[in-house]
């Protein structure tokens, strides 16, 4: 159950575009598409962004999309806001377990 | 309105025991598979355990698997977490999440909704 692998930072102007990329093996993120994306912004509980790696659940913004290829998949804001700055965290369900990232800091200059 | 209340949390020794409480409203709680997540102080999120809607079904980290319990009263609407043989490193905020259906395999492994999380401090 190792920890799927993200970039510790990334950042971006306000109406830039930016990704985030989640890596894992052929045994969890290359397997399934059961990744999702997480954000969290200081002080407060997780909220799912981004599930079955490209569904948005109702309410989250259509700036926020998901892909996968191989075994990375991706998160991509675009149209950046200020109020995007967060922690962002990917998993993978992978038989009987699951795993997350090690989260990345997002940050809107 | 989904809520997701989470009790229990505290200063423990090593060692030592803590049984966290989740009280769920506002869903079908029998219907949906429900996890434990915990966040170490400045650290990522690292899930820890999982229970299906009948309860009949559960999974673990290795990294407690031995040491902490997870079960559910679907007549109470709340899910349980038993800590035994508590380290150091168990020192986290604990958050239970709501899967999106009612096993893991079928799309437990997305949680839609989080509560607020319960601290537990592990320290002599």
């Amino acid at each position: 159950q190792s920890a799927l692998t993200q970039p510790p930072s990334v950042s971006g102007s306000p109406g830039q575009s930016v990704t985030i990329s989640c890596t894992g093996t052929s045994s969890d993120v290359g397997s399934y598409n059961r990744v999702s994306w997480y954000q969290q912004p200081p002080g407060t509980a997780p909220k799912l962004m981004i599930y079955e790696v490209s569904n948005r659940p109702s309410g989250v913004p259509d700036r926020f999309s998901g892909s996968k290829s191989g075994n990375t998949a991706s998160l991509t804001i675009s149209g950046l806001q200020a109020e995007d700055e967060a922690d962002y965290y990917c998993s993978s369900y992978t038989s009987s377990s699951m795993v997350f990232g090690g989260g990345t800091k997002l940050t809107v200059l | 309105e989904v809520q997701l209340l989470e009790s229990g949390g505290g200063l423990v020794q090593p060692g030592g025991s803590l049984r966290l409480s989740c009280a769920a409203s506002g869903f079908t709680f029998s219907s949906y598979a429900m996890s434990w997540v915990r966040q170490a102080p400045g650290k990522g999120l690292e899930w820890v355990s999982a229970i299906s809607g009948s309860g009949g079904s559960t999974y673990y980290a290795d990294s407690v698997k031995g040491r902490f319990t997870i079960s559910r009263d679907n007549s109470k609407n709340t899910l349980y977490l038993q800590m035994n043989s508590l380290r150091a490193e168990d020192t986290a905020v604990y958050y239970c999440a709501k899967g999106g259906a009612i096993t893991m395999v079928q799309g437990g492994y997305s949680f839609d909704y989080w509560g607020q999380g319960t601290l537990v401090t592990v320290s002599s």
